[in-house]
């Protein structure tokens, strides 16, 4: 285990339904990443929070609103999502904020199907 | 900003032989180079990383090799084993922004 959990591992939902993905990290990590994952793309990066603000948003669509509400735990919340947001959104989290040149640690990942 | 070419996108390898993936990447302020392994359900998890004041690294079966002049890097595996199929990834990072390869899927033959 790495010490980031993310809740659910599953999740389908229609385009019109409002759902959150949950990560916490057990490490005492001061950084928290929301990261998109689809097939034969690479990794993207959607939010950081460093030290719970947020210092980052990659031109993520306004449908995707994270909250850090402590450095533990991360959400994702969606809403009115489209077909081509289906893919596995994985949370992770660093030691050091402020800094992209830190080892990541990832959590397993929520698989969403928007239908 | 960073871009990160990674090749091959698949490879396949008989049990005990070596695989070698490379990766390019653009930005010459790039200073570390992470390689991590995602297994099936699994998320990406850090196998070796390298610093741009290191020519290489080694840990047991597995190496890195980085050529800042060329800005291109390596990972090595040597005397593969079927628990080494997995997707691996590699990233170049400044302070500011780290960016991904594509992935290269990695299976090993028994």
């Amino acid at each position: 285990e790495t010490g980031v959990t993310q809740t659910p591992r599953h999740l389908v939902m229609g385009m019109t339904n409002k759902k959150s993905l949950k990560c916490e990290q057990h490490l005492g990590h001061n950084a928290m990443y929301w990261y998109k994952q689809s097939a034969k793309k690479p990794l993207e990066l959607m939010f950081v929070y460093s030290l719970e603000e947020r210092v980052e948003n990659n031109s993520v669509p306004s449908r995707f609103s994270p909250e850090c509400p402590n450095s533990s735990h991360l959400f994702l919340h969606l809403h009115t999502l489209q077909p081509e947001d289906s893919a596995l959104y994985l949370c992770a989290s660093s030691q050091v904020p402020g800094s992209s040149n830190e080892k990541l640690f990832f959590g397993s990942g929520t698989q969403l199907s928007v239908l | 900003g960073e871009n990160v070419e990674q090749h091959p996108s698949t490879l396949s390898v008989q049990e005990g032989d070596s695989a070698v993936i490379k990766c390019t990447y653009s930005d010459s302020a790039s200073n570390y180079f992470p390689w991590y392994k995602q297994e099936l359900g699994k998320g990406p998890q850090l196998i070796i990383d390298i610093r741009s004041n290191v020519g290489e690294k080694k840990d047991q079966r597995i190496a890195v090799t980085l050529n800042k002049t060329a800005k291109h890097f390596s990972l090595h595996i040597t005397e593969t084993q079927p628990e080494d199929s997995a997707v691996y990834f590699c990233a170049a990072s400044n302070v500011n922004d780290m960016r991904f390869g594509a992935g290269t899927r990695l299976t090993v033959k028994p």
